[in-house]
Formats: C-alpha cells, structure tokens, sequence
C-alpha cells in the first residue's frame, strides 16, 4: 500500500489567499484525520471524520478553517482567507476499522507571508 | 478535556544505552496509548503501542510500560542505535479516536 498521500508538499502563500490541502486516506481505512504540528502547540487534532461524515471538529481554530471528505479516498481542508499564524506542518491521518492505529501522511508544510 | 505531560524534552544518550521516556495523562477513561517516532521532515510513524488492559509490552528493543494507577506510561529503548535518533510523541485517548499527544522528546544517540 502506499500509505497516506498528501499534496502538495511544501504550500508557499500570500496572507489573504485561500489555502486547500489534500489528502488520500489508505484504501479500506473509514477514519480520516487532520493534525496541525506548530513549535508551539505541538501536535493538535482538528477534525476527524468516520465515513466520510465529520464526527468532532472541536479543534478547527476557526470559521476560517474548513474541512470536507467527499468519497473514501479524499478529503481536503482549506483555509479562507489564511493568515501567518496559520503556518505549520498539516498532517492527514487514517485508520481501519474497529482499530485503533493511525497511520499518518507525510505531511504538508504551509507556510503564509 | 486529556492532557499528556511528556518529560524530558530532550535526552542525549551514547550508542548501546537505554533511553526512557515518560509520559503522564490526566483522564482516567483513556484506555489507548500509542509512542510516535517523527524523523526530520517526516509524518508521525506509529512503532508501539499499548491498551489499558495490559501492564507492558515489548517488540524487539523497545518497551512501554502501563500504570492506570498512577496514569503514566513509559517507552524503553534499549541497546540505543545513530538512527534511533528522532523526535519521539507519547498520546493518549479513549478508544484510538481523538489522540492527545505529549510535547515529544528528541533523543540524540551519540556514536
């Protein structure tokens, strides 16, 4: 399998811009989830979803932030309008069912002038 | 809501010695604890994990002990190798789902 795939890589943009990160869970895994990793606040849950439907997104920092999970095999998050502070590694996570592993992507680094 | 407590936040040990870490958290329903490893530039890479019902667990040179009493775990490396060098995370949740993790630790393994 090849794990969890996320794009783009490295994310380079103007303050005020929209932002859209994607990711492709492992084929078969029904959990997706999306972690932000700042020096800071270190690793942080912001969504997760089952299914494809959001089950908890407590941690979505605000009405900026949004996220969708369309099929099985994608999802996005997007960030509107972004701003510095949004500057981070974002991470797609995704797990099989009725297990309790999750299995991260490499990550998408965003960085917001 | 979970808070993991991680110590220490970084640890130097020389190649062939024992590395631990330890974590603590603050919710008693917590009955899943996994250890992360994240190399330079890299995702999160799950190497071990442990549930509530069991006191330890161990693959190879790597252990985590267990105590719901006092709530903390640890992770034992032993016989400590250059590419076991890495940022290590400690989480917590109750049933796998919403991961709490630690503040990492980055062990440097000096030849």
């Amino acid at each position: 399998d090849a794990g969890v795939i996320q794009s783009p890589r490295h994310e380079v943009t103007e303050m005020g811009q929209e932002v859209t990160l994607r990711c492709k869970p492992i084929s078969g895994h029904d959990y997706l989830f999306w972690y932000r990793q700042t020096m800071m606040r270190g690793l942080e849950l912001l969504i997760y979803f089952n299914n494809n439907v959001p089950i908890d997104d407590s941690g979505m920092p605000e009405d900026r932030f949004s996220a969708k999970m369309p099929n099985a095999s994608f999802s996005t998050l997007k960030i509107q309008p972004s701003e510095p502070r949004d500057s981070a590694v974002y991470f797609c996570a995704s797990s099989f069912p009725g297990a309790y592993e999750q299995y991260f992507g490499p990550g998408t680094r965003l960085t917001v002038t | 809501g979970e808070n993991v407590e991680q110590h220490p936040s970084t640890l130097s040990v020389q190649e062939g010695d024992s590395a631990v870490i330890k974590c603590t958290y603050s919710d008693s329903a917590s009955n899943y604890f996994p250890w992360y490893k994240q190399e330079l530039g890299k995702g999160p890479q799950l190497i071990i994990d442990i549930r509530s019902n069991v006191g330890e667990k161990k693959d190879q040179r790597i252990a985590v002990t267990l105590n719901k009493t006092a709530k903390h775990f640890s992770l034992h490396i032993t016989e400590t190798q250059p590419e076991d060098s890495a940022v290590y995370f400690c989480a917590a949740s109750y049933a796998g789902n919403m991961l709490t993790f630690g503040g990492g630790t980055r062990l440097m393994v000096k030849p």
